[in-house]
C-alpha cells in the first residue's frame, strides 16, 4: 500500500530534551516536507526536500533540523524544544514539488512541557 | 511571498443541499497551481481538487467543482448535495515552485 509514515503519533516531552520525528514513504517520491498545522494558522512549511541531501528552509523553519540522506527517509529534528514547538507535524511527499498531489502522514501530536 | 486567505472560519449546511467555500491568494506568479485539501476528525489530510492557472476550465471532482477566477485571485469550492461524511476542516493551498502554502481552513459542518 502506498503511503506515508510517521512515529511516533503521540509524544509528550520537556523543554530541551532533543527528539526526532521519523517520516518514510514508499512510493520512491523526489520531494518531501515538513509542515506543522495550528488553529487558525493552517499548514506552514517547515523544511523541504527535492532530493537526496538538498533540503531547504520553508517559513517556519527556526527550531528544526532536516536531513534526507536516502530518498525513502525525511527526519525532522527537534535539538533543544520549546513549548512554542507544541503542535501537530505532518510529513508529506509527491513526485514533483508544487505541481503534483502531496501525500501526507498520519501527523504527530508533539506536546513540549 | 505568497498567501492565502479563507474569510469563513466555520461554516454549517444541511445534508443535500449545496456549500461553497472562500479562498482568495494574493501572487505575482502567472504559473501557479491551486489545491483543495480535506480533513476529516481523523486528521488525515485529502487531496479533493486540483486546478492548474493556465487552465481556464474549472475542475470538478463528482460533488465538489471549483469556481476559478483568475483575475480576481479567487478559488473557491462547491459542495454539491453535501454528505454528513463532508463534515471536516478545509484548507485552500496555493504552489507556485518549491513550497505549498495553506489558508488557515473552514471548518465545514454537515448537519443531518
Amino acid at each position: 500500500e502506498a503511503q506515508v509514515t510517521q512515529n511516533p503519533r503521540y509524544l509528550i516531552t520537556v523543554t530541551g530534551k532533543k527528539l526526532t520525528v521519523t517520516c518514510s514513504q514508499n512510493m520512491n517520491h523526489e520531494y518531501m516536507s515538513w509542515y506543522r498545522q495550528d488553529p487558525g494558522l493552517g499548514l506552514r512549511q517547515i523544511y523541504y526536500s527535492m532530493n537526496v541531501e538538498v533540503t531547504d528552509k520553508g517559513d517556519v523553519p527556526e527550531g528544526y533540523k532536516v536531513s534526507r540522506k536516502e530518498k525513502r527517509n525525511f527526519p525532522l529534528i527537534l535539538e533543544s524544544p520549546s513549548p512554542n514547538q507544541t503542535s501537530l507535524y505532518f510529513c508529506a511527499s509527491s513526485f514533483r514539488q508544487g505541481i503534483d498531489t502531496q501525500y501526507f502522514g498520519p501527523g504527530t501530536r508533539l506536546t513540549v512541557l | 511571498a505568497q498567501t492565502v486567505t479563507q474569510s469563513q472560519p466555520e461554516m454549517s449546511v444541511q445534508e443535500a443541499e449545496t456549500v461553497t467555500l472562500s479562498c482568495t491568494y494574493d501572487t505575482s506568479e502567472n504559473n501557479y497551481y491551486l489545491f483543495w485539501y480535506k480533513q476529516p476528525p481523523s486528521r488525515q489530510m485529502i487531496l479533493v481538487i486540483r486546478q492548474e492557472a493556465y487552465k481556464q476550465q474549472n475542475a470538478t471532482e463528482n460533488r465538489f467543482s471549483v469556481n476559478f477566477q483568475k483575475a480576481a485571485k479567487s478559488f473557491s469550492l462547491k459542495i454539491s448535495d453535501s454528505q454528513l461524511g463532508d463534515t471536516a476542516m478545509y484548507f485552500c493551498a496555493f504552489s507556485a515552485g518549491n513550497m505549498l502554502t495553506f489558508g488557515g481552513g473552514t471548518r465545514l459542518m454537515v448537519k443531518p
